[in-house]
């Protein structure tokens, strides 16, 4: 079964103070991981995807296998990252895509 | 165009009402998905669709009834629903790969009364 555990429900931190939000995972295959950001009243919209490790608006996240984690972090935080931030795993099943979401973490970045 | 459309942007409905919600996409996308996000919570999925055939139902009541008329358009007809069934509800796409992006719509507000 594909599962993905977000423990904070939020986050709050000081502009340019690091941030870090846990994502840890459970799944039996080779996973696909995402995290997918929400601003306010604004679409859900990916923030980056492992696959492609890639640094998106200077957040990174690293698979690690053995700890079953993709934390996502920024070394630096800005008031306009304060949103929705949702880590999700992907596995195919029926040759479609099923998107399994984590509960989400509110990250509000204080002035 | 990278977007996925979704009409109308609220709708307020009665429990004997039917209605429905529109997708569309032209990124030549193959599957397309409805995603069910209630306040504070994250999306869950409904259905998925790969190349126009319904290839997941996530045990869906049948007063939701998913239609895919051709690769570019999704409907989710609505009937008889109840107050609980009040959400945000998203129209997703993406190529039918366990590589590729989901990308969303905007999302459809429904009200139930």
């Amino acid at each position: 079964a594909q599962r993905v555990t977000q423990p904070e429900k939020l986050l709050s931190v000081f502009k340019g103070a690091p941030v870090e939000l846990k994502c840890n995972y459970s799944y039996s295959g080779s996973p696909e991981l995402f995290w997918y950001v929400q601003y306010s009243r604004q679409r859900l919209q990916l923030l980056l995807r492992h696959i492609s490790r890639e640094s998106i608006k200077g957040f990174t996240a690293d698979l690690n296998k053995g700890e079953t984690s993709f934390h996502l972090k920024k070394p630096f935080a800005q008031e306009e990252d304060s949103a929705m931030y949702y880590c999700a795993l992907s596995g195919q099943r029926g040759g479609s895509e099923k998107l399994v979401f984590g509960k989400g973490t509110k990250l509000t970045v204080n002035p | 165009d990278t977007e996925v459309t979704q009409t109308p942007k609220h709708l307020v409905m009665g429990m004997t009402n039917k209605k429905s919600l529109k997708c569309e996409q032209h990124m030549g996308h193959r599957a397309m998905y409805w995603y069910k996000q209630k306040a504070k919570k994250p999306p869950e999925l409904m259905f998925v669709y790969s190349y126009e055939k319904l290839s997941i139902n996530e045990s869906v009541p049948s007063r939701f009834s998913p239609e895919c008329p051709n690769s570019s358009l999704l409907n989710l007809h609505l009937h008889a629903l109840q107050p609980e069934d009040s959400a945000l509800y998203l129209c997703a796409s993406s190529r039918p790969s366990p590589i590729s992006t989901i990308y969303f719509g905007e999302g459809s507000w429904l009200t139930v009364v």
